[in-house]
């Protein structure tokens, strides 16, 4: 089934260390997303690309940098992680126009200690 | 940008009963509502939307309203099921660009 899987799927990392995670999509969508996942603070945009030559930026893109290296490849790095990065990190994706909403990646959690 | 609300942010039923999960949102902008369940663990899920042409959707024990003057929308839940705990995120499209989505309600249905 078309699918999008997040790698890697649980990580500790320590304070300083760059890390990266990935987004592969297989459903065909042009438009991908990464966002955060906190208690009490739903899911926040990071970063958006509706193409592999179209990044934005999200709310809360500070410390964060993404690169889309293909249509159904995109990754997002943590250039120096600090311990308030500590979240649940999804990929999502969407057809253009958003017509049918988001399909969710299975989630990275992320410990930075 | 938009800014999404949602209440409350945690809601307690006995099997059975009803269960409403209300949204407000500030850009009259906005022409898309889904809502997302997330179960413990697990990636969310979609389970229904409206548009900003249409009032109110229905699919079977879930339905969704809009009131599109006030700027609010609200999820229904009729004779709740301990499957239907999770927690439940309502969004709002921005611009078509993106979503923002609400701080997320945890339900729990009790036996």
């Amino acid at each position: 089934d078309a699918d999008v899987t997040q790698t890697p799927r649980n990580r500790i990392t320590k304070t300083g260390k760059r890390i990266m995670l990935e987004c592969s999509q297989t459903k065909g969508h042009d438009r991908m997303y990464w966002y955060r996942q906190d208690p009490g603070l739903g899911l926040r945009l990071i970063y958006y690309s509706f193409d592999v030559k179209d990044i934005n930026k999200g709310e809360i893109s500070d410390g964060y940098s993404v690169s889309r290296q293909a249509q159904a490849k995109f990754s997002l790095s943590l250039e120096s992680a600090i311990p308030n990065q500590t979240a649940l990190y999804f990929c999502a994706t969407s057809e253009s126009g958003l017509t049918y909403g988001y399909t969710f990646g299975s989630g990275t959690r992320l410990t930075v200690v | 940008g938009e800014n999404v609300e949602q209440h409350p942010s945690t809601l307690s039923v006995q099997e059975g009963d009803s269960a409403v999960i209300k949204c407000t949102y500030s850009d009259s902008a906005s022409n898309y509502f889904p809502w997302y369940k997330q179960e413990l663990g697990k990636r969310p899920q979609l389970i229904i939307d409206i548009r900003s042409n249409v009032g109110e959707k229905k699919d079977q024990r879930i339905a969704v309203t809009l009131n599109k003057t006030a700027k609010h929308f609200s999820l229904h839940i009729t004779e709740t099921q301990p499957e239907d705990s999770a927690v439940y995120f309502c969004a709002a499209d921005n611009y078509g660009q993106n979503f923002v989505f609400g701080p997320g309600t945890r339900l729990s249905v009790l036996p």
